[in-house]
């Protein structure tokens, strides 16, 4: 199948910080891409779904602002969690799929992110 | 919009067993659907997929599961479960322009 890269796997951020979080298709064309939080024992929940060169659409209850995602490309999307709390610590997963959510869509190993 | 229920959230079996995961939708358009598995700290990884056509399908590891339009179900089956086929599985139904996913049923196998 296709790869879907996310990076960082990891990461550990202060209060109040801000992190990007990388999500790439590396052999297709990701024409829409969702980004998904995952608490520990949970399921994925829906954050945002994104379509290339357009603004994404957030859940109900999803901070836009705080939760910034950006589409500019067919192979990259990204999800920046702005002056973050230790309350955003979770995974989060991306996906990526080449048509319009029907389609098969692929995952990232997803990142898990601590706030400190 | 779309809506998965995982109607198990925990099945322990014994190695060898054969197990069945449930899963019920509903939709108020035509779906696909999915089932994923994932191991810890890691993403999801597709073990198969009903688009259209027969409604058993097969995928990987040995696993199998059969649409039932009139009953909204997407049950996963395998006949004999290993060790390694201890994880989490997720049950997701795929709309217009989304993905939602089940809760989420815990495997353990046992030896």
């Amino acid at each position: 199948g296709a790869v879907v890269s996310q990076h960082p796997s990891r990461v550990i951020c202060k209060s109040g910080t801000s992190v990007k979080i990388e999500c790439r298709s590396l052999d297709f064309q990701a024409t829409t891409m969702f980004w998904y939080r995952q608490f520990p024992k949970q399921s994925l929940m829906l954050m945002a779904t994104s379509n290339e060169g357009s603004k994404a659409t957030y859940e109900q209850g999803v901070e836009k602002d705080k939760f910034l995602i950006n589409h500019a490309s067919l192979t990259l999307s990204t999800l920046t969690v702005t002056s973050a709390h230790p309350e955003d610590s979770s995974f989060y997963i991306c996906s990526a799929s080449s048509g319009f959510g029907r389609t098969e869509a692929f995952f990232g190993q997803g990142t898990r992110l601590t706030v400190v | 919009a779309q809506s998965v229920t995982q109607l198990d959230s925990q099945v322990p079996v014994f190695e060898e067993a054969p197990v069945e995961l449930r899963c019920n939708y509903s939709s108020s358009v035509s779906v696909y659907l999915f089932w994923y598995v994932q191991y810890p700290n890691q993403g999801l990884q597709l073990l198969l997929k009903y688009l259209s056509g027969s409604t058993l399908v097969k995928g990987i590891n040995g696993f199998e599961a059969e649409f039932n339009k009139s009953q909204t179900s997407f049950h996963l089956r395998k006949p004999s479960v290993h060790i390694s086929d201890t994880a989490e599985y997720f049950c997701a139904v795929s709309g217009r322009n989304d993905m939602r996913f089940g809760a989420g049923t815990r495997l353990t196998v046992k030896p």
